[in-house]
């Protein structure tokens, strides 16, 4: 059964540390998705990917966020440096992106971050 | 942007029919609607998605009136299990990613 995998699936760090999350998407899609979710915003996209080549990333605050896709099989966000007001479940989601009418995206479980 | 708009909360028993309405009073034309599940500690779920009149899976079915302007996500005989958001995402890729963002979803619960 395909599935999106994150990891870590759970992080505590202290604020100004580095933070990196990696996703494998589903193999064979072309499209990734970051999201962060908070119960005070809910699900937030960040950023999002087609053909590993970054679309949109106009929801990430870029001084201290980043995100890439080295390659097909591994997207990573990165948090530097980290701050209290970052920790969330941050969801990592892949698509076919055969259409871009339709596109149904399947999530991985998340990485839950804390920042203390 | 088509803005999605949802019941916040909803309670049913098990057993019972559960329908769930989203407006999507500016839906474009190229948009499908979809709707995703999503439990506590995991990410959301596709459960399913249509473009205008009727689509039923074996999870659920989707009824779109002939203006779009709303959708109803029916569940039929729900049981504990269903207790889950359920969000309901309109747009597509055509023009920009913020065309997928989430509402705030509905929270349904499912009593005994």
């Amino acid at each position: 059964d395909a599935r999106v995998t994150q990891t870590p699936r759970h992080k505590v760090t202290e604020m100004g540390q580095e933070v990196t999350m990696r996703c494998q998407p589903i193999l064979g899609h072309n499209t990734v998705f970051w999201y962060r979710q908070t119960m005070m915003q809910g699900l937030e996209l960040l950023a999002y990917f087609r053909n590993r080549a970054p679309l949109d990333d106009s929801g990430m605050p870029k001084d201290r966020f980043s995100a890439e896709m080295p390659d097909a099989t591994l997207a990573t966000l990165k948090i530097q440096p980290s701050e209290p007001r970052d920790s969330a479940v941050y969801f990592c989601a892949s698509g076919l992106g055969l259409r871009s009418t339709n596109e149904k995206l399947f999530f991985g479980s998340g990485t839950q971050l804390s920042v203390l | 942007l088509a803005k999605t708009t949802q019941p916040i909360s909803m309670d049913s028993y098990e057993g019972q029919e559960v329908n769930i309405t989203c407006s999507h009073n500016n839906i474009a034309t190229n948009d499908y609607i979809t709707w995703y599940q999503q439990f506590p500690s995991q990410g959301p779920r596709f459960i399913i998605q249509g473009y205008k009149t009727k689509v039923t899976n074996e999870v659920a079915s989707l009824f779109i009136p002939a203006d779009r302007k709303s959708s109803t996500l029916s569940l039929p005989r729900v049981s504990l299990s269903d207790t889950a958001v359920y969000y309901c995402l309109v747009g597509s890729l055509s023009g920009s990613a913020r065309q997928l963002t989430f509402g705030s979803g509905t929270q349904l619960t499912v009593l005994p």
